[in-house]
Parts: C-alpha cells; sequence; structure tokens
C-alpha cells in the first residue's frame, strides 16, 4: 500500500518570501503520478501542480515549482515570491499508473502567509 | 467549463434522518470519488466509480452509507439513518483515467 507524508503541520512565512513544503512517499511502484492541492479557506480543493514520476524534469507553474527526488521518494513544493492569496491547506498526493486509481493523500500542512 | 457540481452547499438535519448529498461529474470523465473530510482524519476515500460501476467502496464507513451512481451525469452518497458523528465536508471528484482529479466544492454536513 502507498503513503504519503507531510511532516509539517504548519508553516507561515512573510508575504514575498519563498517557502517550501515537504511531502515524502512510500511505494513499491516505478511509474505512478504526484500531486499538490490546494485548500484554501474557502474549502475548495484546487490542484496546484502535477508530476509524472517517468519525467526526471521537475515541474513548474508560474511561481509554484516541485523538487522530485525519485530515489529518495521526495516531493516537495516550492512557493516564490509567496502571497496572501497563497494561504491555504497544502496535499500532497500520490496516484499509480496501474489501474489503481485512488489517490493517497498526505495529512496536508497548513500554510498561512504573514503581511 | 463547468466542473463537478456538487449540492447542496450546506446540509443542516436531525440526528436519525436521511441525508442524501449529489454530484454531477465533468462531462466525459469516466471516474467519480467521493471523499470525507474531518479534522481529526483528514480527507477519507469513501468509493469511487468507474464508468459508472462501483470499484472500490472499502472506505464506506458502515452500512448507514450507500452510494450509486445511475449514469454517467449523477452520483449520490446517502446516509441513512444519520448520526452526530457523520458531520463533516464530503467531496466528490471526477478525472478521466489518471488524469488529476476535479473536486467539487463540497457539501458540508451538521447532524445535531
Amino acid at each position: 500500500a502507498q503513503t504519503v507524508t507531510q511532516s509539517q503541520p504548519e508553516m507561515s512565512v512573510q508575504e514575498a518570501e519563498t517557502v517550501t513544503l515537504s511531502c515524502t512517499y512510500d511505494t513499491s511502484e516505478s511509474n505512478y503520478y504526484l500531486f499538490w492541492y490546494k485548500q484554501p479557506p474557502s474549502r475548495q480543493m484546487i490542484l496546484v501542480i502535477r508530476q509524472e514520476a517517468y519525467k526526471q524534469q521537475n515541474a513548474t507553474e508560474n511561481r509554484f515549482s516541485v523538487n522530485f527526488q525519485k530515489a529518495a521518494k521526495s516531493f516537495s513544493l516550492k512557493i516564490s515570491d509567496s502571497q496572501l492569496g497563497d494561504t491555504a491547506m497544502y496535499f500532497c498526493a500520490f496516484i499509480s499508473n496501474f489501474g489503481n486509481e485512488k489517490l493517497t493523500f498526505g495529512t496536508g500542512t497548513r500554510l498561512t502567509i504573514i503581511p | 467549463d463547468a466542473g463537478v457540481i456538487q449540492s447542496p452547499r450546506h446540509e443542516v438535519t436531525e440526528m436519525g434522518q436521511e441525508v442524501t448529498l449529489r454530484c454531477k461529474p465533468i462531462s466525459g470523465h469516466d471516474y467519480l470519488f467521493w471523499y470525507r473530510q474531518t479534522m481529526m482524519r483528514g480527507l477519507e476515500l469513501l468509493i469511487y466509480f468507474n464508468n459508472n460501476v462501483p470499484i472500490d467502496d472499502s472506505g464506506m464507513p458502515e452500512d448507514r452509507f450507500s452510494a450509486k451512481m445511475p449514469n454517467a451525469s449523477f452520483s449520490t452518497l446517502k446516509i441513512q439513518p444519520s448520526e452526530p458523528r457523520d458531520s463533516a465536508v464530503y467531496f466528490c471528484a471526477s478525472s478521466l483515467g489518471t488524469q488529476p482529479q476535479h473536486f467539487g466544492d463540497g457539501t458540508r454536513l451538521s447532524i445535531l
């Protein structure tokens, strides 16, 4: 069974700073997908970024980028030039590419951007 | 593009009553998921469907919970009878294969 671990329950940074959220996972599979979802106070679950395990290049989406270390089973999210609107819960998630379409979520990191 | 649509947005009802939550997935998506989110347990997958067929319902807490997907554009999650410990936010999500799941806005359920 796959597991996803987010070891930072809460983080806070000053506006405009860079912050990195950690995520590790455990799987015996070689091909899979990893995601970061954002849940602001409005409670919507919003996809932030996606990484395919077979791609060595780290995914980027504007101010959001990941550091994917497959051997270490690590998938951290970096938010550059943080903005007040980035305040949210962030969930790391894993899905297998082998017919098991269940997303496994981490427990989340509550990020607060301080003005 | 319409996203995943859930109704109602909020539901408050008394213990023992039947509760029905509704979900309309994104058109063309072949997977539909029901999740429950609580402070204590985080996000839990309750059940998911592929092409309207339930694939895995191992997350359904007990027989009081049931889910149906009569067609590709509609699903329900029913709780009967409801209990205070069922209070949570219930999310519906849909996807196409292993593409990212798209979530609805959730239903906040309060059982008094």
